[in-house]
Parts: structure tokens; C-alpha cells; sequence
């Protein structure tokens, strides 16, 4: 069954360094999505991306984060002069096509500042 | 206002018994889907079910089943026959329009045994 896969599964960094977070999305999709969760609370969106472009982003999704798809396969969230409280669990989605299916989420991506 | 609103931050359920997890939604747009996802101690997300707005029966998924009334802007998960394993987060969502997806706060649900 095609799956989200997400690497590395788990990321320490200094408090400054940049991170970037990579997602490899089920083949066919067509929309991509990065959300967070931090320790015990809600999921929050951060981005989606169609097109090769950032269609919709979230007041979280500042200058600090970028994303992008180099290679047409590979979705990779970058976060620049990482702060301690981006830490947290970083989760990528693909969907299908613009109607209403589910979005698939990979196995996340637990990034830790120190 | 809040998009999706989950009021149970924890639930207990007996094993082998059924479970309501309470879903209310905010939207006017037309078009909407409304999600189930489970997400154990280990952190994935596992999509559970889903309804369309349009959808005219309630979308059911094994022991899984949603309780959509449209009216009343809700879309409850009813769980059958709980299982131990059952016990992990549940997050309702709402994808609106073409892109982000919005997520509830989430409920603990703890099957007893």
C-alpha cells in the first residue's frame, strides 16, 4: 500500500542551526502539507503546496520556514536559526486531487532544539 | 470562532463497549469533508473515516461509523465494541476549499479492560 514517508524520524539540534525535514508524498498526489503538533497539543497546519507553489500558509509559517520540491519527489520543510520552541512533532500529507479525499500522513518527524 | 471543536479532552470507555467522540464544525462553505484520525502513543496519524458534505448516508468503516448531522454542524465518531487498542488520541478534522485541512483539539480516549 503507498505510504507518506517522512525521514529522519527523529532530529536534535542546536538552538540556531537550520533543519530541514523531508518527506517523500504517495506518487500520484497532487497536494502536499506540512503540520505540527507540539508535545500534547493539537495539530496546527503550517503549509500546504500544489503546483510547485505555497498555496495556503499559516501566521506559524514565517520567514524562519521554507519549503519546497526539488526533485518532484522529495517535500522537504526547511527551518532556518532553529528556536527551542520549535520543537515538536512535524507531520507531512499528501492528497490526491482537489476533491474531497483523505489526506495521508507519514509516520512524523519528532525534532527536538536543544 | 473556532473551526473544529472537539469538548471531551478525555473519555473512558469500557472494553467491548461503544463510544461517542463529539465532533462540532464551523463553515460556510458548501463543499467540506470531515475526517477521523486516530493517533496512538507512538504519534502517527492514522486516518480513520471519512464524510463528504454532500454525502447523503453516514460513512461507516468497520467498527467505525460518523454521525453526521449537517444541521447541527456535527460530525460525531461512534466506535463499536472498543478494543484496548483502541485507546490513543482522536482528532476530528475539516478540510475546507482546496488546500489546509483544519484540526480539533483532540480526545484521549482510555479503553478499560
Amino acid at each position: 500500500e503507498p505510504e507518506v514517508t517522512q525521514t529522519p524520524s527523529h532530529q536534535v539540534t542546536q538552538m540556531g542551526q537550520e533543519v530541514i525535514l523531508r518527506c517523500v508524498p504517495i506518487s500520484n498526489h497532487l497536494y502536499f502539507y506540512w503540520y505540527r503538533q507540539i508535545l500534547g497539543q493539537k495539530v496546527e497546519f503550517l503549509v500546504s503546496f500544489y503546483n510547485n507553489e505555497i498555496s495556503e500558509k499559516s501566521e506559524i509559517f514565517d520567514d524562519q520556514f521554507s519549503v519546497e520540491r526539488p526533485d518532484g519527489s522529495n517535500f522537504t520543510l526547511k527551518i532556518r536559526s532553529t528556536k527551542l520552541e520549535d520543537s515538536a512533532m512535524y507531520f507531512c500529507a499528501s492528497r490526491l486531487d482537489r476533491t474531497n479525499t483523505e489526506a495521508f500522513f507519514g509516520q512524523g518527524t519528532r525534532l527536538t532544539v536543544v | 470562532a473556532q473551526k473544529i471543536t472537539q469538548t471531551q479532552p478525555g473519555m473512558f470507555v469500557q472494553e467491548k463497549e461503544a463510544v461517542t467522540l463529539d465532533c462540532t464544525y464551523d463553515t460556510s462553505d458548501p463543499s467540506y469533508g470531515l475526517f477521523w484520525y486516530k493517533q496512538p502513543s507512538s504519534g502517527e496519524m492514522i486516518f480513520l473515516i471519512y464524510q463528504g458534505s454532500y454525502d447523503q448516508q453516514n460513512a461507516t468503516e468497520g467498527r467505525y461509523s460518523l454521525n453526521f448531522q449537517k444541521a447541527r454542524k456535527s460530525a460525531n465518531l461512534v466506535i463499536s465494541a472498543s478494543q484496548l487498542g483502541d485507546s490513543a488520541m482522536y482528532f476530528c478534522a475539516m478540510r475546507e476549499g482546496p488546500t489546509e485541512f483544519y484540526f480539533g483539539s483532540g480526545t484521549k480516549l482510555n479503553v478499560k479492560p
